[in-house]
């Protein structure tokens, strides 16, 4: 069964890091594109981050300079200078190619950010 | 930056059809798909590539998409089928649609 699992949400001060980890079964995180979507309480879905399967990276832009997306054998979000805004559920997500859709959800991991 | 516009709410009788709409500038020249997400839980991909649907998405669920408005049609709605609704396309990156939420009553 494919299936991602993230992890490594919880509760953090405003300007602390956090690093989310994307655990892949079934399949190979290296050549498919991975995303990062989050998700803030009561509201809709945001695009992130993607790694796609040269290692290029692309953040959106609420999040460029402080994110950092990466890649082993499982995927991972860096998140520095945390601020109350991406308080939200983080999920990765699998796409098969650059404008593909995402076929393949985690559970997703919340993430708090509170003083 | 671009911007994908849905209706922040929809309702259907059972049995009847809901259309749901995606409108973006020049989206006709860009695959569209949509997402049903249920409370609590992860979306899950309904249709891709404007009218295509995954393995064990119901026959119920459509696509299509005309000029710059793309409609997500769900026939014979079921009780079941109640939950929010996203829109996704691409242009210099992934965009969402604000999502609606579709209410069986």
């Amino acid at each position: 069964e494919v299936q991602l699992v993230e992890s490594g949400g919880g509760l953090m001060q405003p300007g602390g890091s956090l690093r989310l980890s994307c655990a892949a079964s079934g399949l190979t995180v290296s050549i498919n594109y991975m995303n990062w979507v989050r998700q803030a309480p009561g509201k809709g879905l945001e695009w992130v981050s993607v790694i796609d399967s040269g290692g290029t990276t692309y953040y959106a832009d609420s999040v460029k300079g402080r994110f950092t997306v990466s890649r082993d054998n499982m995927l991972y979000l860096q998140m520095n200078g945390l601020r109350a805004e991406d308080t939200a559920v983080y999920y990765c997500a699998r796409a098969l190619d650059s404008d593909d859709a995402f076929d393949i959800w985690g559970q997703g991991t919340m993430v708090t950010v509170s003083s | 930056s671009y911007e994908l516009t849905q209706p922040p709410s929809v309702s259907v009788s059972p049995g009847q059809t809901a259309s749901i709409t995606c409108s973006g500038d020049k989206l006709g020249n860009k695959y569209v798909c949509w997402y049903k997400q249920n409370p609590g839980q992860s979306p899950v991909l309904v249709i891709y590539q404007d009218t295509k649907r995954p393995s064990g998405i119901p026959e119920r669920f459509s696509g299509s998409k005309s000029g710059s408005t793309a409609t997500l049609t769900i026939s014979g709605t079921q009780a079941m089928d109640e939950a929010d609704y996203y829109c996704q396309a691409w242009d210099s990156n992934t965009v969402f649609g604000g999502g609606t939420k579709l209410t069986v009553l």
